[in-house]
C-alpha cells in the first residue's frame, strides 16, 4: 500500500522560481526521505529527515517534517531546467517488514 | 561495482513466457530491494533481502513471482507465465543496511513489456 501521497500530482513553473511538493503519510514513521526520477528510472537519493527533525537543508533543497501533522514539504529555491523531473517521497515505517513505501510523486516542470 | 547494474535494460516478451531480471548491487551492501512502477505511477514494493534471506514475501504480486539471491550479491526475479498486467519497470535498490536508516541506492530498471 502506498503511505506518502505528494501534492500537487503535477507542477509547471518558471526558470528561478521557488517549487514547493508536499507529503502526506499516514502511520508513525522512523524517516522520510525525497527521491528524484528523471525519464521513469533509476531515482536518486536527495535528503533523508529523521522523525526527530523539523528541517533540513541540501543545497538548493529545504524539508520540513511536521510529525503532528503526517507531513513533509520539499523546497526548490531558484529552479532551473535541469530540475525538471518527478519527486516522490518515501516513508520508513517505525515499525514492521515493510521498507520505503513510496507515493505516486510530482512531476515539475520547470521552463526556461 | 560503482552503481547498482540491472540487466537486460529493455525485455519483450510475449505472455506467457518466462522473464528473468537481474541485479547486482552496490558491492558491501547487505539490503537488496525489488520494485514495480507502472506506467505514471509510484512504485509498488514487492520484496526484499537481508544477505540472502527474504523475511517478507507478501508484497509479490502472484505466485508467478520469485526472486533469490545467492551469495548475499546478485539478485533475481523470476516471472513465469507472463501477462500484459506484468509490463512495468522493475527497480532494484540496495542499501549498506537496512533501508530505515539509510538511504537507497536504485539501479536504472529494467522496462518489461509483455506483448
Amino acid at each position: 500500500s502506498q503511505q506518502g501521497e505528494e501534492d500537487p500530482q503535477a507542477l509547471s513553473i518558471q526558470e528561478g522560481e521557488n517549487a514547493t511538493m508536499n507529503c502526506s503519510y499516514k502511520t508513525s514513521i522512523n524517516n522520510l526521505q525525497w527521491y528524484r526520477q528523471n525519464s521513469g528510472r533509476g531515482l536518486v537519493h536527495l535528503i533523508l529527515i529523521r522523525s526527530n527533525e523539523r528541517e533540513k537543508h541540501s543545497g538548493r533543497l529545504r524539508v520540513t517534517l511536521d510529525t503532528s501533522k503526517k507531513s513533509s514539504s520539499l523546497l526548490i529555491t531558484a529552479s532551473r531546467a535541469a530540475d525538471t523531473a518527478s519527486y516522490f517521497c518515501a516513508t520508513a515505517p517505525y515499525s514492521g517488514n515493510t521498507p520505503l513505501v513510496f507515493g505516486k510523486g510530482t512531476r515539475l516542470s520547470v521552463i526556461a | 561495482g560503482a552503481g547498482v547494474s540491472q540487466s537486460p535494460s529493455n525485455k519483450v516478451t510475449e505472455k506467457g513466457k518466462d522473464v528473468e531480471l537481474r541485479c547486482d548491487p552496490i558491492s558491501g551492501h547487505t539490503a537488496l530491494y525489488w520494485y514495480r512502477q507502472s506506467l505514471g505511477q509510484g512504485l509498488e514494493f514487492l520484496i526484499y533481502f537481508q544477505g540472502n534471506s527474504a523475511p517478507d514475501k507478501s508484497g509479490l504480486p502472484s505466485d508467478r513471482f520469485s526472486a533469490e539471491r545467492t551469495g548475499g550479491s546478485v539478485s533475481t526475479l523470476t516471472i513465469q507465465r507472463t501477462q500484459q498486467e506484468d509490463s512495468a519497470v522493475y527497480l532494484c535498490a540496495s542499501s549498506s543496511s537496512y533501508f530505515r536508516d539509510t538511504e537507497a541506492f536504485f539501479g536504472q530498471g529494467t522496462r518489461l513489456t509483455v506483448v
